[in-house]
């Protein structure tokens, strides 16, 4: 079935580039996403990458995928302590966009100054 | 503003009283659904709806229900809430058709069950 993992966990220090990784199990993932989650708040989309991409570039942000292996990475460069959050990595099945995403646990970035 | 308006925000109440999260979006999306977030387990889909009187479970629908009557609102009904059943709730929405699909989240309920 879908399934979509990440680590729970990343500590870094401010100005120090953060990655976070992700892996997923469906061939037919169309699009992949990052989002992020404030503490109290809602999940908000931070970008997207679609499946016959490598590389997307958004100002500090750098989603890189890698389709044999299934691998999606967000690098966020000087990462700052308002980087701080929960972020998810989500991937979207079949063609065209039937609204399901599959959410992986998030993983929680501590920024430490 | 766009937004998904969820409330209430925070709810404690006791097993078996029935209680309903409303969910309302102002973007006039077609596509809204229900998920739940526990710790380590990440955000799971309860129920979905693709456009008005069409819903359909997602991954963890037992004990919830929901209806579409009109575009923007869609309540989460939990008719006998059990322990089980406590967790961090968000509603969502999004635009149908071609393309990623960009959800928009409301803010969350914390729902406490006693």
């Amino acid at each position: 079935g879908e399934d979509v993992e990440q680590s729970l966990f990343l500590s870094v220090r401010e100005g120090d580039s953060s990655v976070i990784n992700c892996t997923y199990t469906d061939s037919s993932s169309t699009y992949l996403y990052w989002y992020k989650q404030e503490p109290g708040a809602g999940l908000q989309l931070l970008t997207y990458i679609f499946s016959n991409m490598d590389m997307k570039q958004d100002q500090r942000l750098t989603v890189l995928l890698n389709k044999k292996d299934k691998h999606l990475s967000l690098r966020i460069a000087d990462t700052q302590t308002g980087d701080s959050a929960i972020y998810f990595c989500a991937e979207s099945l079949g063609s065209g966009n039937t609204g399901k995403l599959i959410f992986g646990q998030g993983t929680t970035l501590q920024v430490k100054p | 503003e766009a937004q998904v308006t969820q409330n209430p925000r925070y709810l404690i109440t006791v097993t078996g009283k029935k209680l309903t999260v409303t969910c309302s979006q102002n973007m006039n999306h077609e596509y809204m659904s229900w998920y739940r977030q526990d710790p380590g387990l990440g955000l799971r889909q309860i129920y979905y709806s693709m456009n008005v009187e069409v819903t359909d479970k997602g991954d963890v629908p037992e004990g919830y229900k929901v209806s579409r009557k009109e575009k923007r609102n869609f309540p989460l009904i939990l008719e006998s809430p059990s322990p089980n059943q406590t967790s961090l709730y968000f509603c969502a929405s999004s635009p149908m058709g071609m393309g990623a699909n960009v959800l928009t989240f409301g803010a969350g309920s914390r729902l406490t069950v006693l």
